[in-house]
């Protein structure tokens, strides 16, 4: 079946360009996630939605950033005047809700944002 | 403040040797540790879990060994093969309001496994 897809898999932006990068999640999730991965290094999570409501902003690096997921699938993120530390790949996940940590979150491919 | 510690960065190994990979963590709220697969261009994938009720879980060749006491838990991977050579996370997270899976990832390990 189909998993999470998000394009563009690959973006160059010029400093202080803004970006947008969309997220697919499986059809019928209610959780979705958005992390940010600096080369080398682990997921750092950025934003959770469930279903259209933005629960836990608590991530994002500044005000630079904004998630929406107005219908409850599909979800932007949006970057405004990219900065070069913005540079990194952002990977969306989503999941069933159940209720508890549990859930198995399922990643997209990402998409490699690179700032010049 | 890392919360999650991961170790080794690298790791090579030959076929058939045993790969562990070990965590730290610091938050005794943490009450779920999955480990994920990462493969180059590809986003991470669960490999395997476990709950801190119990000291050991097995699926396959994979292992997770944890030690609430040292606040420690490790993967071992039995009879590695080079389709295993990937980038391995250990990632914790706790049962909070919104009952959502907020996940804190380690650094990462990049396993090379040689035929």
């Amino acid at each position: 079946g189909a998993g999470v897809s998000q394009s563009p898999r690959y973006k160059v932006a010029k400093r202080g360009q803004d970006v947008a990068l969309r997220c697919d999640p499986i059809s019928g999730h209610v959780s979705l996630f958005w992390y940010q991965q600096a080369l080398g290094q682990g997921p750092e999570f950025l934003t959770y939605f469930q279903n259209e409501a933005q629960l836990d902003k608590s991530g994002l690096p500044s005000d630079r950033f904004f998630a929406e997921r107005p219908e409850g699938s599909v979800s932007t993120l949006k970057i405004q005047r990219t900065q070069q530390e913005d540079s990194a790949v952002y990977l969306c996940a989503s999941s069933p809700w159940t209720g508890a940590n549990t859930d198995t979150q399922y990643f997209g491919p990402g998409t490699r944002l690179t700032v010049l | 403040q890392q919360q999650v510690k991961q170790s080794p960065q690298s790791l090579i190994v030959q076929k058939g040797g045993i790969p562990i990979i070990n965590c730290a963590y610091e938050n005794t709220a943490f009450d779920y540790f999955p480990w994920y697969q990462q493969f180059p261009g590809k986003g991470p994938a669960l490999l395997i879990a476990i709950r801190p009720d119990v000291s050991e879980k097995k699926e396959g060749r994979f292992t997770i060994s944890f030690n609430k006491s040292a606040k420690q838990f490790s993967l071992h991977i039995m009879d590695s093969q080079p389709g295993d050579s990937a980038t391995y996370f250990c990632a914790a997270s706790k049962t909070g309001a919104g009952g959502y899976n907020k996940l804190i990832f380690g650094a990462g390990t990049r396993l090379a496994v040689h035929p």
